[in-house]
């Protein structure tokens, strides 16, 4: 069985500009989690995406957003990069707290 | 918000001795606590979980145990091996905030043979 994939491995961006981070949660599992890993501040939770909606959000500005297709696929939108964005940001799915397994992650670089 | 502490930040242990990392946390509300294993250049992973009606849960040579009243939980690893260094991260959350991870700063583990 596939597990949490991300894509892509690798993005740099300049700031001020976009970034748009992908994951396909296990198959069965509805929800889906962001994290980001920053260096010197650990892991800290982002989003919650549960049948398609928004469920629950950490401590980052609105221009961390992101959305959950049909089939639970997600996406994660990081707008006005800044240099303190660069980390590396996971992904996790779930089915109802079960089965929590993460993916190996987006290192986003901003520049 | 959950505020979980973690300590030690670094471990380091020979071969075939014992390693414990400690927790804290600070809701009461929280009832899942996993513990997660990350290598360089990958995500965390998995490695045991314990929910808040259980007090011990072992699995071959790692243990954790939860003291819901004092609001703290161990990693116990036996007999450790080189393969188990990494960093360890603890985590805590509950059903309410859709099992949301808070995590502990994490510590890293350095077994010598």
């Amino acid at each position: 069985e596939a597990g949490v994939t991300q894509s892509p491995t690798h993005l740099i961006k300049t700031r001020g500009q976009q970034a748009t981070l992908r994951c396909s949660p296990i198959s069965g599992h509805t929800s889906v989690y962001w994290y980001q890993q920053a260096l010197g501040l650990g892991l800290q939770f982002l989003l919650w995406y549960d049948e398609g909606e928004e469920r629950n959000r950490g401590n980052f500005p609105p221009r961390f957003s992101g959305r959950q297709f049909p089939n639970y696929s997600s996406e994660l939108n990081v707008n006005a990069l800044e240099l303190e964005d660069s980390a590396l940001y996971l992904c996790a799915s779930s089915f109802g707290g079960n089965g929590y397994t993460f993916g190996s992650g987006t290192r986003l670089t901003v520049v | 918000g959950e505020n979980v502490e973690q300590h030690p930040s670094t471990l380091s242990v020979q071969e075939g001795d014992s390693a414990v990392i400690k927790c804290t946390y600070s809701d009461s509300a929280s009832n899942y606590f996993p513990w997660y294993k990350q290598e360089l250049g990958k995500g965390p992973q998995l490695i045991i979980d314990i929910r808040s009606n259980v007090g011990e849960k072992k699995d071959q040579r790692i243990a954790v145990t939860l003291n819901k009243t004092a609001k703290h939980f161990s990693l116990h690893i036996t007999e450790t091996q080189p393969e188990d260094s990494a960093v360890y991260f603890c985590a805590a959350s509950n059903s309410n905030s859709g099992y949301a991870l808070n995590f502990g700063k994490g510590t890293s583990l350095l077994v010598t043979p």
